[in-house]
């Protein structure tokens, strides 16, 4: 079945760092690759998807490149802020199977 | 208002209460989902609604029951919860459940943090 796994957290980090999380996938077909974020006592929100292989999904500075040959979708930004202290959702969609989230790593981003 | 809606945004409530959580789309989609977010669990798909009609239901016990009335709309009816079942409840909607990225991307309410004593 698919499946995806995200780095265990939580990540800490200082202001400006570079940050990585991990995220691989098993999948039948082509999968569509999803990063979601959830802000403290808030839902998730879409913050960047990839349809494709090799395909990068961006927004707020934060990337993704969709690895087809490795299985992942790492999420990565250059320089962290305390403003993106948050869990980071990796997700996928096959066909007409749900959307399969992994377990989420939470981000701590100190001044 | 723009987005998922969600209310209430808190509730607590005794093992023989009857209540019912609301979630309502603005976006013109076609399918809702509910979800719970439980701590150090991952998120669990609890029912998919495509057009009004459930497509997708995940073994979830019987007391909890959902609602569709209509595509912009979705009820979870909760009754003679136990304990367990306090979580973070979460709303979704697409553009569709199939057809790609585009139309299977899910948009999320804020959620009903939910505590049953």
């Amino acid at each position: 079945g698919n499946s995806v796994t995200q780095m265990e957290g939580p990540v800490t980090l200082s202001e400006e760092a570079f940050l990585t999380i991990n995220c691989t996938y098993t999948a039948t077909g082509y999968p569509s690759l999803f990063w979601y974020v959830q802000y403290p006592g808030e839902g998730l929100q879409l913050l960047l998807k990839a349809t494709k292989a090799d395909d990068k999904g961006s927004n707020k500075g934060f990337e993704a490149t969709y690895r087809k040959e490795t299985t992942s979708f790492h999420l990565e930004k250059g320089s962290v802020q305390v403003s993106d202290s948050a869990v980071y959702f990796c997700a996928l969609k096959s066909g007409n199977t749900p959307l399969v989230f992994g377990k989420g790593t939470r981000l701590s981003v100190i001044a | 208002e723009t987005g998922v809606t969600q209310t209430p945004r808190h509730l607590v409530m005794g093992m023989t209460n009857k209540k019912s959580l609301k979630c309502e789309q603005h976006l013109g989609h076609n399918a809702m989902y509910w979800y719970k977010q439980s701590a150090k669990k991952p998120l669990e798909l609890m029912f998919v609604y495509s057009l009004e009609e459930r497509v997708e239901n995940n073994s979830v016990p019987s007391r909890f029951s959902p609602e569709c009335p209509n595509s912009s709309h979705l009820f979870l009816h909760l009754h003679t919860l136990q304990p367990e079942d306090s979580a973070l409840y979460l709303c979704a909607s697409s553009p569709g459940t199939s057809g790609g990225a585009q139309s299977e991307t899910q948009y999320f309410g804020p959620g009903t943090r939910l505590l049953v004593l």
